[in-house]
C-alpha cells in the first residue's frame, strides 16, 4: 500500500482565499484524523471519522474549518475564508479499528502558508 | 482531560551516547494507550511503538528501549548507542480507548534530539 496520500504537499494562497486539503487514507482503514501543526501550538487533533462518520469535531478552530469524507477512500479539509494564523502543517493519519488498539500512520502533510 | 507533558525541549549529546527521553501523561481513564513517534527533519511523523495502559511490560526494539511506568504516569524513551541518523523531534502521545482501538490523539509538544558526530 502506498500509505496515507496527501495533496497538496505545499499550497500558498492568500488572505480570504478558500483552500482544501485532501487526503486518502490507507486502504481498508476505518479510522481517519486530521491534525495540524504549528510552532505555538504543537500538534492538534483538529477532528476524526470512524467508518466516514465524524466522530469528534470539538478541535476544529472555528467555523471557517469544516472537514468531509464522503467515502472510505477520501477526506477534504477545507478552510474558508482564511486567515494568516492558520499557517501550519496539515496532517492526515488513518488507522484500522482494533480493540488492542492500533497505530495511527500517518501522510506526508500539507504545509499551509496564508499570505 | 487528557496532557502530556515532554519536559526536555532539547537534548544534545555526541554520537555513541546513550540519551533517555521524558514523557510524562495526565488522564482519568482506566484504558489508554501511550505511543511514541519520530519526526525527522524531513517532517513525516514515524511511528516508533504503542503501549496499552495494561501492559507494563517494558520493551527493548534493537537500539530503543522504553519504559512505561503507571505508578509514576511515565512513559520514557532510551536511545543506547546513539548514531547522527537518529537526530530528530520526539513526540509522546496518549489516546483514550474507543472501543475500537486508540482515539485521536493528544501529543506532547515534543523533545528535540540532536546528535552530533
Amino acid at each position: 500500500d502506498a500509505g496515507v496520500i496527501q495533496s497538496p504537499r505545499h499550497e500558498v494562497t492568500e488572505m480570504g482565499q478558500e483552500v482544501t486539503l485532501r487526503c486518502k487514507p490507507i486502504s481498508g482503514h476505518d479510522y481517519l484524523f486530521w491534525y495540524r501543526q504549528t510552532m505555538m501550538r504543537g500538534l492538534e487533533l483538529l477532528i476524526y471519522f470512524n467508518n466516514n462518520v465524524p466522530i469528534d469535531d470539538s478541535g476544529m478552530p472555528e467555523d471557517r474549518f469544516s472537514a468531509k469524507m464522503p467515502n472510505a477512500s477520501f477526506s477534504t479539509l477545507k478552510i474558508q475564508p482564511s486567515e494568516p494564523r492558520d499557517s501550519a502543517v496539515y496532517f492526515c493519519a488513518s488507522r484500522q479499528i482494533d480493540v488492542g488498539g492500533t497505530e495511527a500512520f500517518f501522510g506526508q502533510g500539507t504545509r499551509l502558508t496564508v499570505v | 482531560a487528557q496532557k502530556v507533558t515532554q519536559a526536555q525541549t532539547e537534548i544534545s549529546v555526541v554520537e555513541k551516547e546513550d540519551v533517555t527521553l521524558d514523557c510524562v501523561y495526565e488522564t482519568r481513564d482506566t484504558t489508554y494507550y501511550l505511543f511514541w513517534y519520530k519526526q525527522p527533519p524531513s517532517g513525516e511523523l514515524v511511528f516508533l511503538i504503542r503501549r496499552n495502559s495494561f501492559d507494563e511490560q517494558n520493551e527493548i526494539s534493537g537500539r530503543y528501549s522504553w519504559n512505561f511506568q503507571k505508578s509514576t504516569s511515565s512513559f520514557n524513551f532510551t536511545i543506547t548507542a546513539s548514531q547522527v541518523v537518529d537526530s530528530a523531534v520526539y513526540f509522546c502521545a496518549l489516546s483514550r480507548d474507543s472501543g475500537g482501538g486508540a482515539d485521536g490523539l493528544t501529543f506532547g509538544k515534543g523533545t528535540h534530539l540532536i546528535i552530533q558526530p
